[in-house]
């Protein structure tokens, strides 16, 4: 399988407890984006990379989020001290440079009780 | 700022023709997309139109004015599996995708 794929799928973890969730992109894409999903909502813009650039995170979100791209290949976003308020999907998605097509991954999908 | 509106819901009846709107204030335009979204699972891509007009792909067709900053999608000979949320985004001049909040088609029998 050559797509975008996301690890963990699923995580439960207690409120104040870190959590990272890697992103595997479809080999050869520079751009990288990560989304968050809740119930009901479209996917919202949390930050994305060109290579190991990240170009732009989102004012939305607090210092406890944290995404790198150290090689330009797999990503990985940390929550730290993590909320209720966190529950959600976490989507990834890859695009070559053209950019014409955005694929998504799985998701990883976060429960904080 | 950015904005990207379309409806919450419609419902529509098999076999027949929806058409789903979605217009855009954004901070420059590198192009429009449509996903399709079921319950539970990840966008899976429908359509990407850059330049203005009809673009058509089976069942379905997305159009674009950027000069109104609209767009929608057609789907055509409905079936009961249509029923999904469908996305608008749109890539800014930074490149950046925002997502609009998505429309819930719902199929009837």
């Amino acid at each position: 399988d050559t797509g975008v794929s996301q690890d963990p799928r699923h995580k439960i973890t207690k409120r104040g407890q870190n959590v990272t969730f890697r992103c595997d992109p479809i080999s050869e894409h520079n751009r990288l984006y990560w989304y968050r999903q809740t119930l009901g909502q479209g996917p919202e813009f949390l930050t994305y990379f060109q290579n190991e650039a990240q170009l732009e995170k989102s004012r939305l979100l607090s210092d406890r989020f944290s995404a790198e791209r150290p090689k330009g290949s797999f990503s990985t976003l940390e929550i730290q001290r993590t909320e209720q308020g966190d529950s959600a999907m976490y989507l990834c998605a890859s695009s070559p440079d053209t950019g014409n097509t955005i694929y998504f991954g799985e998701g990883s999908w976060l429960t904080v009780v | 700022g950015q904005n990207i509106d379309q409806p919450t819901e419609m419902t529509a009846t098999e076999g027949a023709i929806v058409q789903i709107n979605c217009t855009y204030q954004t901070s420059g335009f590198n192009g429009l997309f449509w996903y399709q979204q079921h319950a539970g699972e990840a966008p899976t891509f429908l359509s990407y139109n850059v330049l203005d007009g009809l673009e058509e792909k089976g069942r379905f067709s997305s159009f674009l004015s950027r000069s109104k900053g609209y767009s929608y999608l057609l789907l055509k000979e409905l079936q009961m599996k249509d029923s999904a949320s469908y996305l608008c985004a749109v890539r800014g001049r930074d490149d950046k995708i925002i997502f609009g909040k998505g429309t819930r088609l719902h199929i009837l029998p």
